[in-house]
């Protein structure tokens, strides 16, 4: 079974405190991504990885950075947490395939941490 | 602006009857999409993918199927359980690209 971890469930931090997020898998994945979950808007993509040391900038890239030193891990960073970056956020992994038109597969996804910051 | 649209945020039928979840797109490129299934404290999983080079998928009592001229997909789940309850979310993908859009999610609750 694919099993992504992600290291905290629930985490509370201050307005300007830097804050990591991490997520390991343990199935040799190339791709990783970073969602964050929020009522009414549901999963968006804050950034994404398809290699080591390779990032790509989701939809809603301000106020994270990301690092993939690893190919199993991929750290979310907030520089400096702000009260509107309270939220669920969910890790995700998944095989590179090539991508015939139409073919793609699933991503895992791990536990989700809920970050709330006060 | 979002990109895959779920307009009904909650859902209830009765236990044995059918469920049809509702998902639109707007972006053309689109040609894989997928259907996740979440608990509360949990992350979403997989439940069923459909290519753009079909109109329908089956699996068990999960069904997918896609309207390409109309931007529109649905998932219906036959017969429906209380188990099934929990939140959908609708997904999909572009291109040669893997990464997913996905949309606001509809609650299901399915009663005894």
């Amino acid at each position: 079974d694919v099993k992504v971890t992600q290291s905290s469930r629930y985490l509370v931090k201050r307005t300007g405190e830097k804050v990591f997020l991490e997520c390991v898998q343990d199935m040799d994945h190339e791709n990783m991504f970073w969602y964050r979950q929020d009522p009414g808007l549901g999963l968006r993509l804050i950034y994404f990885s398809y290699d080591v040391k390779m990032k790509e900038k989701g939809d809603i890239p301000e106020g994270y950075s990301v690092s993939r030193e690893k190919k199993e891990r991929f750290s979310l960073i907030l520089e400096s947490a702000s009260t509107n970056q309270t939220s669920m956020y969910l890790c995700a992994s998944s095989p590179y395939i090539i991508r015939d038109p139409g073919m793609n597969t699933e991503a895992f996804f791990g536990q989700g941490t809920r970050l709330t910051v006060v | 602006d979002q990109q895959v649209k779920q307009n009904s945020p909650s859902l209830s039928v009765q236990e044995g009857r059918i469920s049809i979840l509702n998902c639109d797109y707007t972006n053309s490129m689109f040609d894989y999409f997928l259907w996740y299934k979440k608990y509360p404290a949990e992350g979403p999983t997989f439940l069923i993918s459909i290519s753009s080079i079909k109109d329908k998928n089956e699996d068990g009592r999960f069904t997918v199927f896609l309207n390409k001229s109309a931007k529109h997909l649905s998932l219906h789940i036959v017969p429906s359980q209380p188990g099934d309850s929990a939140v959908y979310f609708c997904a999909a993908s572009a291109g040669g690209n893997n990464d997913m859009r996905f949309g606001a999610g509809t609650r299901l609750t399915v009663k005894p």
